[in-house]
């Protein structure tokens, strides 16, 4: 099946700058890569998503990019505040029935 | 509002004592799944389904059971838990509409504990 890495595990960022995340994946037929967050004691919530026929998509502070050929996706926080603090994990799916996370990351802005 | 509910929230309960998670969504979607979550290891998909009657396993099942009888349930069973399915436990259900975007939308979580 399917297998995701995200890289880092735990990151600190000053607050106004920005973050990045990276997350690559095994399965070259994976066409839909969302991005969740996180927040202490809650469920994951979607915050941003991309599909294979694209290669970069942003809202607002938030973008992510794909790179097909190379099985990679990343999560870019621009400008960040305390309340991007939370874990964020990315997935990737063929079919949108079988999911596969990555293992989170800790995201840390630092007043 | 819409929302996907678990219950209970939090259970600690003892090796082979049989337990019933139960999620219930009110946004009328086709697809739920289970999920566990354990520190170093994310998410992992237990089981999912399509719609009533139609289940399929995740990429972790060992150890657990489902059913789909109506559209809006969708409850996680442990018949005889163990220590290694200590974990979060969370239900998620999805729209699989024509232009279904995919999103999935997540409970609040279960925290299981088995001594």
């Amino acid at each position: 099946g399917e297998n995701v890495e995200q890289h880092p595990s735990t990151l600190s960022v000053q607050e106004g700058d920005s973050a990045v995340i990276k997350c690559t994946y095994s399965d070259s037929a994976s066409n839909y890569f969302p991005w969740y967050k996180q927040e202490l004691g809650k469920g994951p919530q979607l915050i941003i998503d991309i599909r294979s026929n694209v290669g970069e998509k942003k809202d607002q502070r938030i973008a992510v990019t794909l790179n097909k050929t190379a099985k990679h996706f990343s999560l870019h926080i621009t400008e960040t505040q305390p309340e991007d603090s939370a874990v964020y994990f990315c997935a990737a799916t063929f079919t949108g029935n079988q999911f596969y996370f990555g293992t989170g990351t800790s995201l840390t802005v630092i007043p | 509002e819409a929302q996907v509910t678990q219950n209970p929230r939090y259970l600690i309960t003892v090796t082979g004592k049989k337990l019933t998670v139960t999620c219930s969504q009110n946004m009328n979607h086709e697809y739920m799944s289970w999920y566990r979550q354990d520190p170093g290891l994310g998410l992992r998909q237990i089981y999912y389904s399509m719609n009533v009657e139609v289940t399929d396993k995740g990429d972790v099942p060992e150890g657990y059971k489902v059913s789909r009888k109506e559209k809006r349930n969708f409850p996680l069973i442990l018949e005889s838990p163990s220590p290694n399915q200590t974990s979060l436990y969370f239900c998620a259900s999805s729209s699989l509409h024509r232009n279904r975007d995919y999103e999935q939308y997540f409970g609040p979580g279960t925290r299981l504990t088995v001594t």
